[in-house]
């Protein structure tokens, strides 16, 4: 298994809240994603990076933000947690070129009360 | 831009029997395909791959083959087994969408004994 990393795999927090999730990876990957999944929509890219410092939006990126100083981790930030990001989050990390596919975490279930 | 379409579930099969999981796509140029599988509580994992037109990705008794003309990427299985009960995922990368990987709605596939 690809070496990921997420934490932490459970929290709830309150509306109105900051909240970071981290991913970290071992296999010196260049690229890296923040995916939601959520019954009835399947999975939503929020946020990507390309390398060090070098991020770009997905689909659904507002009210998110990330950070990637290392190439071991990529943090993704809730500014202020709304319900509407009550989700799974889940981290992939992937090494470049096409045909590479990506390798999922296991995932982080975040409930916004 | 790029799409996935898949069959919709729940897919519901006896064990032993012969499963199919239609996939379609769209998209520019030639991207790399990919099925993933989620089982319950965890994360996507690659279950197999083709990144050229006619090439057959297979893992685990399932197979898909890369269909160009056709524009498909159709998952099987000889004889399924309770084991197989998951979400699958196909997905595309590559097209106009770059480097994110672009998801199909998934599809729940139920084996009963």
């Amino acid at each position: 298994d690809a070496g990921i990393t997420q934490s932490p795999r459970h929290k709830v927090t309150e509306t109105g809240t900051p909240v970071t999730l981290r991913c970290h990876q071992t296999e010196n990957h260049r690229y890296m994603y923040w995916y939601r999944q959520d019954p009835g929509h399947g999975l939503r890219l929020i946020h990507y990076s390309y390398g060090v410092k070098d991020t770009d939006k997905g689909e659904v990126s507002d009210g998110y933000s990330v950070s990637r100083s290392k190439t071991e981790d990529f943090l993704l930030t809730l500014e202020s947690a709304t319900s509407s990001q009550t989700s799974v989050y889940f981290c992939a990390i992937s090494e470049a070129g096409y045909n590479s596919p990506l390798h999922f975490g296991n995932g982080t279930r975040l409930t916004v009360t | 831009g790029d799409s996935v379409t898949q069959m919709e579930g729940p897919v519901t099969l006896s064990e032993e029997a012969f499963l199919t999981i239609n996939c379609t796509y769209t998209a520019t140029g030639y991207p790399s395909l990919f099925w993933y599988v989620q089982y319950p509580g965890e994360g996507l994992q690659l279950l197999l791959k083709a990144t050229k037109a006619d090439d057959k990705g297979s893992n685990k008794g399932f197979e898909a083959t890369y269909r160009k003309e056709t524009t498909s990427f159709h998952l099987e299985k000889g004889s399924v087994q309770v084991s197989d009960s998951a979400v699958y995922f196909c997905a595309l990368r590559g097209g106009a969408e770059g480097d994110k990987l672009v998801f199909g709605a998934g599809t729940i596939l139920r084996v009963k004994s």
